[in-house]
């Protein structure tokens, strides 16, 4: 099974300020991964697919990079409504499996 | 719009089975893979299997083989997914999840709202 991390655990930011997420995967998933934002109570959002694509309706200010085993969500600039849990989450032959999280919360 | 809206919460007791569903609608359902995904109490996001509504195929993560099963009813849009031999630590929300494009696995969106099963004696 391929397992994600997620780096770090809690971010504390101010809005407008940058954010960067990290995840890395035990093994290559090549560009076979995704980010997800999660805020308390609800289901999670698609964000970003392949990596690098964002979903239909995601905000410009979300973007995703790398491939492999290294990953990174930018957001450029948050929003009030950005302070949520990202979760990344990988395909491979096994399935599917999802990173910890990482807690984007105001500072 | 596309939607899907699970059944509502459940409690269980130890050793019982659960089973809860998934209403589709906005979309043809037989085009797209759902997935069901669980999270515990203040946990993360675990992945459990998905069905083929279009064939009923199936493929659950190992972690579940034996005690899992997913199935489908075309004729009402509804996807199922039964969790057998429930234990505490089959509490959590169960979520629906459609995959994104057509004929496609990957990715999951949108979701349902989710259902909580409780299960304690």
């Amino acid at each position: 099974e391929i397992v994600l991390t997620q780096s770090p655990a809690t971010l504390s930011l101010s809005p407008g300020e940058r954010a960067t997420l990290s995840c890395r995967a035990s093994q290559s998933v090549s560009s076979n991964l995704a980010w997800y934002q999660q805020k308390p109570g609800q289901a999670p959002r698609l964000l970003i697919y392949d990596a690098s694509n964002r979903a239909t309706g995601i905000p410009a200010r979300f973007s995703g990079s790398g491939s492999g085993t290294g990953f990174t969500l930018t957001i450029s600039s948050l929003e009030p409504e950005d302070f949520a849990v990202y979760y990344c989450q990988q395909r491979s032959n096994w399935g599917f499996t999802f990173g910890p999280g990482t807690k984007v919360d105001i500072k | 719009q596309v939607q899907l809206v699970q059944s509502g919460a459940e409690v269980k007791k130890p050793g019982a089975s659960v089973k809860v569903s998934c209403k589709a609608s906005g979309y043809t359902v037989t085009g797209y893979y759902i997935h069901w995904v669980r999270q515990a109490p203040g946990q993360g996001l675990e992945w459990m299997g998905w069905i083929n509504p279009n064939s009923g195929g199936t493929n659950y993560a190992q972690k579940f083989q034996g005690r899992v099963t997913m199935t489908r009813d075309t004729s009402i849009s509804t996807a199922y997914m039964e969790l057998s031999r429930l234990s505490s630590d089959d509490t959590a929300v169960y979520y629906c999840a459609r995959a994104v494009l057509p004929g496609a696995i990957v990715w999951f969106d949108p979701w349902g709202q989710g259902t909580l099963v409780s299960v304690s004696s």
